[in-house]
C-alpha cells in the first residue's frame, strides 16, 4: 500500500513569505500527482494537476513540481497570503488513490 | 455540471442504527471513490469503483460497512449497525481514470455523528 507522507505537518509563516511544502510517496511510481486545499470543514479543491508525462505545474502564485526518481513532489508558494491558510493535501490520482494527511498552514497578516 | 453531489450533509443517529450516504459523480465520469477523514486517521480511501466495479474494497473497515453503485450516476455507503467510532466526515469523489489527465474532483461531504 502506498503511504503519503507530508512535511511539515503545520506551519505558520508572516504575510508576504515564499513557502514549500513537501510530499514523499513509499511507491515511486507515481502516475498522476495532485495537489489539493481543504478549508476548515469544506471538501477538497483541487489545485494542481501533474501528469505521468510533466514534471511541473503553474497556477498563479503556486508551483508543483515531482520528482519520480525520488517520490518526491513540492508545492511552492510564493507571496503568501492571509487568504492561502488552508491545510494543503497531495495524492496520486492516477494510479493508487492515497492521500497524506496534510500541511496545515496559517499565513499571518 | 453541479460537480458531484452528497446526501445528507449532517447526519445525527444513535448507535445501532442504520446509515446511508448517497454520491452522485459528475456526469461522464467512469470511477468513484469513498474516502473517510477523521482528525485521528486523515483522509482514508475505502472503496473505489471503475465501471460501477469495485475495484479495490480493502479499506473498508469492517463488514458493518458496504458500498454499491447500481448504476454510473449513483452510489451509496451503508453502515449497519453504526457505532460511535463511525463518526467522521465521509467524502465521496469521481475522476475519469484514463491514460491522461485524472482529475479527482470532491463532494462537500457528508458529516456523520453516531451517540
Amino acid at each position: 500500500k502506498q503511504e503519503v507522507t507530508q512535511i511539515p505537518a503545520a506551519l505558520s509563516v508572516p504575510e508576504g513569505e515564499n513557502l514549500v511544502l513537501n510530499c514523499s510517496f513509499t511507491d515511486s511510481a507515481i502516475y498522476n500527482l495532485q495537489w489539493f486545499r481543504q478549508d476548515p470543514g469544506k471538501g477538497l479543491t483541487s489545485l494542481l494537476l501533474i501528469q505521468s508525462s510533466q514534471r511541473e505545474q503553474t497556477s498563479g502564485r503556486l508551483n508543483a513540481s515531482l520528482d519520480k526518481s525520488s517520490g518526491r513532489s513540492t508545492l511552492y508558494i510564493a507571496a503568501s497570503q492571509p487568504g492561502d491558510s488552508a491545510t494543503y493535501l497531495c495524492a496520486d490520482t492516477g494510479n493508487q488513490f492515497y492521500f497524506g494527511t496534510g500541511t496545515s498552514l496559517t499565513v499571518i497578516p | 455540471d453541479a460537480g458531484v453531489i452528497q446526501s445528507p450533509r449532517h447526519e445525527v443517529t444513535e448507535m445501532g442504527q442504520e446509515v446511508t450516504l448517497r454520491c452522485k459523480p459528475i456526469s461522464g465520469h467512469n470511477s468513484l471513490f469513498w474516502y473517510r477523514q477523521t482528525m485521528m486517521r486523515g483522509l482514508e480511501l475505502l472503496i473505489y469503483f471503475n465501471n460501477n466495479v469495485p475495484i479495490d474494497d480493502s479499506g473498508m473497515p469492517e463488514d458493518r460497512f458496504s458500498a454499491k453503485m447500481p448504476n454510473a450516476s449513483f452510489s451509496t455507503l451503508k453502515i449497519q449497525p453504526s457505532e460511535p467510532r463511525d463518526s467522521a466526515v465521509y467524502f465521496c469523489a469521481s475522476s475519469f481514470v484514463s491514460s491522461g489527465a485524472n482529475v479527482l474532483t470532491f463532494g462537500a461531504g457528508s458529516r456523520l455523528t453516531v451517540l
